[in-house]
C-alpha cells in the first residue's frame, strides 16, 4: 500500500466551478499536510499549508484535514482557467524527519 | 528575495557518463532537501542537508548518487556512472527552521 493515494486524473471543469481534490494517507504519524500547485515544466510552488487537523482558507482556497479518516480536501471555488495546473498533496511527520511523501498529482484543466 | 535555482534545467547524457546538477537554496535557509520524479511515479524524497551535514539520506537510490553540501550554501547532487533509469526531474527544495519547502523549478535529466 503506498503512502499516499491521489487520483491522478485528468479532472477537467468548466469555468467557475467548485473542484474537490483529495489524498488519503496510510501513515496516522504524519502532522503536516500540504498542498502544492505545479504549472507545466515549474516547480511544485506552496498552496495551503496546515497542521494537524482541521480546516484552513485562503481566498478561494480551502484546505480541510480528517486525522480520524486519514483524509485530506483541497476546494476551490469559483475555478478559473488560471488554475489550471497538477496539484500535488505532501505530508511530513515534521521535526527533522521533514522530508516531504508526496501523491502523485491530480491534472486539472478549468475549461473557459 | 530570490527563490531556490537549479543548474542545468536540462541535461541529456549518454548511458555511463557522469552527470553533476546544482542547486542554490534560498538565501538563510539551513534546510536543503534533493527529491526526484520519475515518469509515472510520484516526487520521492532523496536526501536533506541541514547545512554542511547530512539529516536523512534514505531516499537515495544507490552508491552511484553522490551529495555534497560544502559550507552549507549549494548543493550538488553527482550521478556516476548514469542508467537509464536515473532519467527523470530532480527537484531541490530548501526551508527555514519551522516553515515549510519552498521548490526550485527542477532539473530535467534523460540518460540514452
Amino acid at each position: 500500500q503506498k503512502e499516499v493515494e491521489q487520483d491522478p486524473g485528468p479532472l477537467s471543469v468548466p469555468e467557475g466551478a467548485i473542484v474537490s481534490l483529495n489524498c488519503t494517507y496510510s501513515n496516522s504519524a504524519f502532522q503536516y499536510f500540504m498542498w502544492y500547485r505545479q504549472y507545466s515544466r515549474k516547480g511544485p510552488e506552496l498552496l495551503m499549508y496546515t497542521y494537524s487537523s482541521g480546516n484552513k482558507e485562503d481566498g478561494r482556497f480551502t484546505a480541510q484535514v480528517d486525522k480520524s479518516s486519514k483524509y485530506i480536501s483541497l476546494f476551490i471555488r469559483d475555478s478559473q482557467p488560471s488554475d489550471s495546473a497538477t496539484y500535488l498533496c505532501a505530508m511530513s511527520l515534521g521535526g527533522s524527519q521533514g522530508n516531504l511523501i508526496f501523491g502523485k498529482g491530480t491534472k486539472l484543466s478549468v475549461k473557459p | 528575495e530570490a527563490g531556490v535555482t537549479q543548474f542545468p534545467s536540462h541535461s541529456v547524457i549518454e548511458k555511463g557518463q557522469t552527470v553533476t546538477l546544482r542547486c542554490d537554496p534560498i538565501s538563510g535557509h539551513d534546510n536543503l532537501y534533493w527529491y526526484r520524479r520519475v515518469m509515472g511515479k510520484e516526487i520521492k524524497f532523496l536526501l536533506h542537508f541541514v547545512k554542511e551535514s547530512k539529516q536523512d539520506e534514505s531516499g537515495m537510490p544507490n552508491n552511484r548518487f553522490l551529495a555534497e553540501r560544502t559550507g552549507g550554501t549549494y548543493s550538488t547532487l553527482k550521478v556516476q556512472p548514469a542508467e537509464l533509469e536515473d532519467s527523470g526531474v530532480y527537484f531541490c527544495a530548501s526551508r527555514h527552521a519551522g516553515e515549510t519547502q519552498y521548490f526550485g523549478p527542477g532539473t530535467r535529466l534523460l540518460v540514452l
